[in-house]
């Protein structure tokens, strides 16, 4: 079993949704918790960063993180055919650089 | 500010010939780290270096090796190559403080034939 899981999708939603994605992870030791977002042939780009359980909101993004049952979420609002591209979450240790990413999830969505 | 830079963007090799790739942080970071990412594996870490030493290392074989210069740029080695080696080699930055954010690079696209 994987240490972070990510439902692969894809998910195709219609311009203007809400879209909502989740990881769920086994090791408690992780600490900080992040969602990259990655368009076809590029690098995956940090879109939220958090630290502890709660939420966290930047422009259209919220990153939500329950660290009692270990699921962490991305809320997009208002999405935009721009927003198609693959939503990986990502969390590592207190200490160290070491990122364990979930398998990512494809989104689409639709004018 | 400048972002990651990889160096080259895509690289067509035969299996056991070996392979370099380089990459530059952005400026003032002094972490680099490494992942492979393919469609059945998704992004697994290989190592990361800071201030020169290799700080972590992944579960990859002894045929995957990399350094990092003290200007923080950072190379990555595979020797005799094999055709699963094929993959999307992406390189992230961080200043390794406090919030610990790691940037990435548009990755090298290696296939092996």
């Amino acid at each position: 079993q994987k240490e972070v899981e990510q439902d692969p999708g894809p998910l195709s939603v219609p311009e203007g949704a809400i879209v909502s994605l989740n990881c769920t992870y086994s090791n408690s030791a992780f600490q900080y918790f992040m969602w990259y977002r990655q368009y076809s042939r590029k690098g995956p780009e940090l879109l939220m960063y958090t630290y502890s359980s709660g939420n966290k909101e930047d422009g259209r993004f919220t990153a939500q993180v329950d660290k009692s049952s270990k699921y962490i979420s991305l809320f997009i609002r208002d999405s935009q055919p721009s927003d198609s591209a693959t939503y990986l979450c990502a969390m590592n240790k207190a200490a160290g650089n070491k990122l364990t990413f979930g398998g990512g999830t494809r989104v689409l969505v639709k004018p | 500010k400048a972002g990651v830079t990889q160096t080259p963007r895509y690289l067509i090799k035969t299996r056991g010939q070996q392979v370099t790739l380089s990459c530059s942080p952005i400026s003032g970071h002094r972490s680099v780290s490494w992942y492979q990412q393919t469609p059945g594996q998704g992004l697994q870490f290989l190592f990361e270096y800071f201030s020169e030493t290799q700080r972590n290392k992944g579960n990859f074989p002894g045929r995957f090796s990399g350094r990092q210069f003290s200007n923080s740029r950072s190379e990555m080695n595979v020797s005799t190559l094999e055709l699963g080696d094929s993959a999307l080699y992406l390189c992230a930055s961080s200043n390794r403080t406090g919030a610990d954010t790691q940037y990435f690079g548009p990755g090298t696209r290696l296939t092996v034939l």
